[in-house]
């Protein structure tokens, strides 16, 4: 199946400061990423769909100017936590769809989720 | 909206022993996808199965099958001579066919005893 990579893993950091994950479909090209946080042993929540050269579009209730999404390639898709705060603390995840031959297919391949830690 | 309805929050099973675990789901629409996805504890989200709502036939992906009732919605995954490695919490999905997001159930924690 497709592969998706994010990067860090986890991270921790101060509060007020920005956080950046990369999410990459490393063997397909994804016109569509979508971005979930999830936390512990629960559903994952989308927050919003990024879309190559496109502005993303949010799930009521995200804000924005928060949670920047960039969608510049069709394998890197980029969120942006900024000023993160305590409450950001979260498992934020990221998947694709692949397309074959301009088609996108059905299936969502994740990534393996970044942890965020706001101290 | 869609909603996708796991009534089972933990659910448990004998090793090689056979489970299964309910997915309901709520739609006006026709054309979708309905998946299985499991998160073991690395949190990494694996699909499972996937079912088309235009097949009548059921899924099987070697010991795991579902059974698509398409007029009741319900979709439930049967995982049979369950293993240890099978404990996870899944989460059931539903895609609509014009849509591109998908909506994810609560989730249900399967735990398999030696």
């Amino acid at each position: 199946g497709a592969v998706v990579s994010q990067h860090p893993s986890r991270v921790i950091c101060k509060s007020g400061t920005s956080v950046k994950i990369e999410c990459r479909s490393l063997d397909f090209q994804a016109t569509t990423m979508f971005w979930y946080r999830q936390f512990p042993k629960k559903s994952l929540m989308l927050m919003a769909t990024s879309n190559e050269g496109s502005k993303a579009t949010y799930e009521q209730g995200v804000e924005k100017d928060k949670f920047l999404i960039n969608h510049a390639s069709l394998t890197l898709s980029t969120l942006t936590v900024t000023s993160a705060h305590p409450e950001d603390s979260s498992f934020y995840i990221c998947s694709a769809r692949d397309q074959i031959r301009g088609k996108v297919q059905e299936t969502q391949y994740f990534g393996p989720g970044t942890r965020l830690l706001v101290l | 909206a869609q909603t996708v309805t796991q009534s089972q929050p933990e659910m448990s099973v004998q090793e090689a022993e056979t489970v299964t675990l309910s997915c309901t789901y709520d739609t006006s629409e026709s054309d979708y996808y309905l998946f299985w996805y499991k998160q073991p504890p690395s949190r990494q989200m694996i699909l499972v199965i996937r079912q088309e709502a235009y097949k009548q036939q059921n899924a099987t992906e070697n010991r795991f099958s579902v059974n698509f009732q398409k007029a009741a919605k319900s979709f439930s995954l049967k995982i049979s001579d369950s293993q240890l490695g099978d404990a996870a919490m899944y989460f059931c999905a539903y895609r609509s066919g014009k849509a591109g997001k998908s909506t994810f159930g609560d989730g249900t924690t399967l735990t398999v005893k030696p």
